[in-house]
């Protein structure tokens, strides 16, 4: 099983719709959750965090946090053509030395449709 | 300057050249990081310096040697380098080392080895 799992995609919906991005992980005693968006051939650019369960919100973005099926996601309200980009899921796993460090999933493409 | 600074921007060497990747950080940020990004691969975490101390080294081979000599500066020293390096090498820092906060990246240094 992959530490941080997300479906690659592509994810098409057209402009105004709300687009939905999934993201589960295996580490239970994870506490610090991340969405990332990045442009074709720049670095990923931090969209939100969220730490407890529940929603959050900002702006058109929501974060959704469930620790006990160990399930983010996000959520893109009034999806515009410039949220066309590949958004990742990055999560604190415990790495081999017992220390948590950013594990990020592969990335689901979204592709917002004019 | 703000954030995030790595250079160069683009890198191409020989298997048998010697080259370095520098990042500094202008955030006041306690913790840098390296990460690999391939085509069509998850974002991979290559090391983690906390306070200038590496304490995460995620089975990476030994052509990669890291340097952190002070918390504001670390680069990545390459020898040796195999074709199936070739990828885009991330730096970048966050307050917490335990992936609690959120990571700031910089644009990247795109390495291909030939």
């Amino acid at each position: 099983q992959k530490e941080v799992e997300q479906n690659s995609g592509p994810l098409s919906v057209p402009e105004g719709a709300i687009a939905s991005l999934n993201c589960t992980y295996s580490d239970r005693g994870s506490q610090s959750f991340f969405w990332y968006r990045q442009y074709s051939g720049k670095s990923p650019e931090l969209i939100m965090f969220i730490y407890s369960n529940g929603d959050k919100e900002d702006g058109r973005f929501t974060a959704q946090l469930n620790k006990a099926s160990q399930y983010v996601s996000l959520l893109i309200r009034d999806s515009q053509p410039s949220d066309s980009a590949t958004y990742l899921c990055a999560v604190n796993i415990a790495q081999r030395t017992g220390r948590r460090a950013l594990t990020f999933g592969s990335g689901t493409r979204l592709q917002v449709q004019p | 300057e703000t954030g995030v600074t790595q250079t160069p921007r683009h890198l191409v060497m020989g298997m048998t050249n010697k080259k370095s990747l520098k990042c500094e950080q202008h955030l006041g940020h306690n913790a840098m990081y390296w990460y690999k990004q391939s085509a069509k691969k998850p974002l991979e975490l290559m090391f983690v310096y906390s306070l200038e101390e590496r304490v995460e080294n995620n089975s990476v081979p030994s052509r990669f040697s890291p340097e952190c000599p002070n918390s504001s500066h670390l680069f990545l020293h390459l020898h040796t380098l195999q074709p199936e390096d070739s990828a885009l090498y991330l730096c970048a820092s966050s307050q917490d080392p335990g992936g609690g906060s959120p990571l700031h990246f910089g644009n990247g240094t795109r390495l291909t080895v030939t």
